[in-house]
């Protein structure tokens, strides 16, 4: 089967640091993104792992354990405006069939 | 910086009608999909296509639904006889290619609410 389970909310202070953690269970594994998503809007694209390893992009990292099934999502200087869903999702399969977590919702408060 | 449309924003209609959802995708991606969101649930897959078929199909895509890239910009999703289960937000998504790196990023579009009475 597939399984992908994160957090269903987390709650974290202005200019604080918070992980959001994903484990996942697929049949196939081709690579695993992170997307935001605020209310009533499409994902929009944050990371990328293929290998294992911590991934930098500005504020946001990403780390990937193959072995382990288990990726975080790491946001350092939290803003208001980060407050939204945060979707784990697995490339499985060879046509790139993208496979969902139920999401995380933060929220960012003062 | 180039994106994916679609339009109707938001459409109704009534039980038993057929609507037509439609996208166009990011103009140099080969590989395109639509998928649904039911309000309050998570995203899921319904579709993938690729050189002009079907790639791959989830259960939820059964006979009622249709696909196709009636020209070299569109890529529509028909949904035939509209069931009130069949409302949620469809977003459509596209993909430079499916080689295991960066280009296998499906960027989506703002979504096409459909609300079936």
């Amino acid at each position: 089967g597939q399984n992908i389970d994160q957090p269903t909310e987390m709650t974290a202070t202005e200019g604080a640091i918070v992980q959001i953690n994903c484990t996942y269970q697929t049949s196939g594994f081709n690579g695993l993104f992170w997307y935001q998503q605020h209310a009533g809007e499409a994902p929009t694209f944050l990371s990328y792992n293929v290998l294992d390893g911590l991934e930098e992009k500005g504020r946001f990292s990403s780390f990937l354990s193959r072995s382990k099934g288990y990726s975080y999502l790491l946001l350092k200087e939290l803003q208001m405006k980060d407050s939204a869903s945060y979707l784990c999702a697995v490339i499985s399969g060879g046509y790139n069939k993208l496979i969902f977590g139920a999401g995380t919702r933060l929220a960012v408060h003062p | 910086e180039p994106e994916v449309t679609q339009t109707p924003s938001h459409q109704v209609t009534q039980m038993g009608q057929e609507v037509i959802l439609r996208c166009v995708p990011i103009s140099n991606h080969l590989y395109f999909y639509w998928y649904r969101q039911i309000l309050g649930q998570k995203v899921e897959f319904l579709v993938s296509f690729y050189n002009n078929e079907i790639s791959e199909k989830s259960e939820i895509f059964d006979d009622q639904f249709s696909v196709e890239r009636p020209d070299g910009s569109n890529f529509t999703l028909k949904i035939r006889s509209t069931k009130l289960e069949d409302s949620a937000m469809y977003f459509c998504a596209s993909s430079a290619g499916t080689s295991g790196s960066l280009s296998d990023t499906q960027y989506f579009g703002p979504g096409t609410r459909l609300t079936v009475l």
